[in-house]
């Protein structure tokens, strides 16, 4: 079963632009979640986590589990911020497995 | 430089050959991953290990074979049942946190 969902593919907005990239999970638990980017040519690596409520790149993504979603958001994209994103879940356990979506295409034009 | 290393970065191979791509990390992590990423699919888990000695299937594990006998190695053999292996490998490993730590993948074309 699907346990995130990204509904975009692909999102393009342009520079100085707010910019959110949604996340939806199905898992009944007290899932993790987390945010993993990848740029161009570089390995995918991590972008923030819900439990440190932290602000990296200026992006923030809170846990809202009664829509059990966890969207990305930033108020003003830059250039550098176009990438593949990937929300991902791994479940209490922390032997569980992690669960990704299928990315979204991020892009910012100038 | 620490982390996880994969090889080799590009390989072809001849239809009904098998070919194993090499993982290995310096991280002292258990648990250790590898995805297939498609364009449009996202990240597909193939096989996951947990500790030495062991692993389990992931969703696509068909065609697929992997092994770990030491903790630092988990390499991954693409099998020639694998009907499209033509695709990126990411071999990943778990630290502290739950953090997810990813090699640099391997490219893998079917000629």
């Amino acid at each position: 079963a699907q346990r995130v969902t990204q509904p975009e593919k692909l999102l393009s907005v342009f520079k100085g632009a707010p910019v959110e990239l949604k996340c939806n999970y199905s898992y009944s638990g007290s899932p993790e979640l987390f945010w993993y980017v990848q740029y161009s040519r570089q390995r995918l690596q991590l972008l923030l986590r819900h439990i440190s409520r932290e602000s990296i790149k200026g992006f923030t993504a809170d846990l809202n589990k009664g829509e059990t979603s966890f969207h990305l958001k930033k108020p003003f994209a830059q250039e550098e911020d176009s990438a593949m994103y990937y929300c991902a879940l791994i479940r209490g356990s922390t032997l569980g497995r992690l669960y990704f979506g299928r990315g979204t295409q991020l892009t910012v034009w100038p | 430089d620490g982390g996880i290393t994969q090889s080799p970065k590009y390989l072809f191979r001849k239809e009904g050959q098998n070919v194993t791509l090499s993982c290995e990390q310096n991280l002292n992590h258990d648990a250790m991953y590898w995805y297939r990423q498609d364009p449009g699919q996202g990240l597909r888990l193939i096989y996951y290990s947990q500790i030495v000695n062991d692993f389990q299937k992931g969703d696509i594990a068909e065609g697929y074979s992997v092994s770990r006998e030491k903790k630092e190695s988990f390499p991954l053999t693409v099998t020639s049942a694998q009907k499209n292996p033509t695709a990126f490998y990411l071999c990943a490993s778990k630290g502290d946190r739950n953090t997810i730590y990813f090699g640099e993948g391997s490219w893998l074309t079917v000629v």
